[in-house]
């Protein structure tokens, strides 16, 4: 069974601070990766979709970074603030094997104090 | 406005019952998922559809049926087979397929009592 696995499970940060977190997933068979920020009382909003080995994308402060050889991926926040708190949840897609769907992580969920 | 929409927000039943999530989209897109969240867990794929009339199972399909007669519809219903249907239910859909952006509904929380 395919795992993807977030650290930290949560962070507190306060208003300013630059934050990252991971997502690591198994480096077999890559397909794609998806990064997806989901408010309280909101629905998941997409914010990368990663298909390439050094793939860095950029929304704003928000930016990733894809290593499909070690299977890792972070996220990066840049002056955090409060309205970046959220969950924030990796999937990852292979590429045929015995699992052809996304598989999502536990999620990141972030608070930023003012 | 372009997006998903599931009702109901709220959804109670007894045990026994089963109970159909509605899930609409306008975005044109082909592909449609039911996801499953339950507390500490990542999203679980119940079922997905690409295309009218064509739908496969996902991680955790007991249970549950859903249907796609319409490129826009695609609903869910939790059978009373289903061991644990309280939980959240998320819907979603992509242009074509599962290495597309997804675009989520609000969800619906089914309590079972």
């Amino acid at each position: 069974i395919l795992n993807v696995e977030q650290s930290p499970q949560s962070l507190h940060v306060q208003e300013g601070d630059s934050t990252n977190f991971t997502c690591s997933f198994p480096s077999s068979n890559f397909y794609a990766l998806h990064w997806y920020r989901w408010e309280t009382a909101k629905s998941p909003e997409a914010l990368f979709v990663m298909t390439l080995n050094g793939d860095e994308k950029k929304k704003g402060r928000i930016s990733a970074t894809l290593n499909t050889k070690e299977g890792y991926s972070y996220l990066y926040i840049k002056g955090s603030q409060p309205e970046d708190s959220a969950t924030y949840l990796c999937a990852f897609l292979n590429y045929g094997g015995s699992q052809g769907n996304l598989i999502f992580g536990k999620g990141t969920k972030l608070s930023v104090k003012p | 406005d372009g997006g998903i929409t599931q009702s109901p927000k709220y959804l109670f039943r007894k045990e026994g019952q089963n109970v159909t999530l509605s899930c609409e989209q306008n975005l044109n897109h082909d592909a449609m998922y039911w996801y499953r969240q339950d507390p500490g867990q990542g999203l679980r794929l119940i079922y997905y559809s690409q295309i009218v009339n064509d739908f496969q199972k996902g991680d955790i399909a007991e249970g549950y049926s859903v249907s796609r007669e319409k490129k826009e519809s695609f609903p869910l219903t939790v059978t009373s087979a289903q061991k644990n249907p309280t939980a959240f239910y998320l819907c979603a859909s992509s242009i074509r397929n599962e290495a597309d952006t997804q675009y989520f509904g609000p969800g619906t929380r089914l309590t079972v009592l």
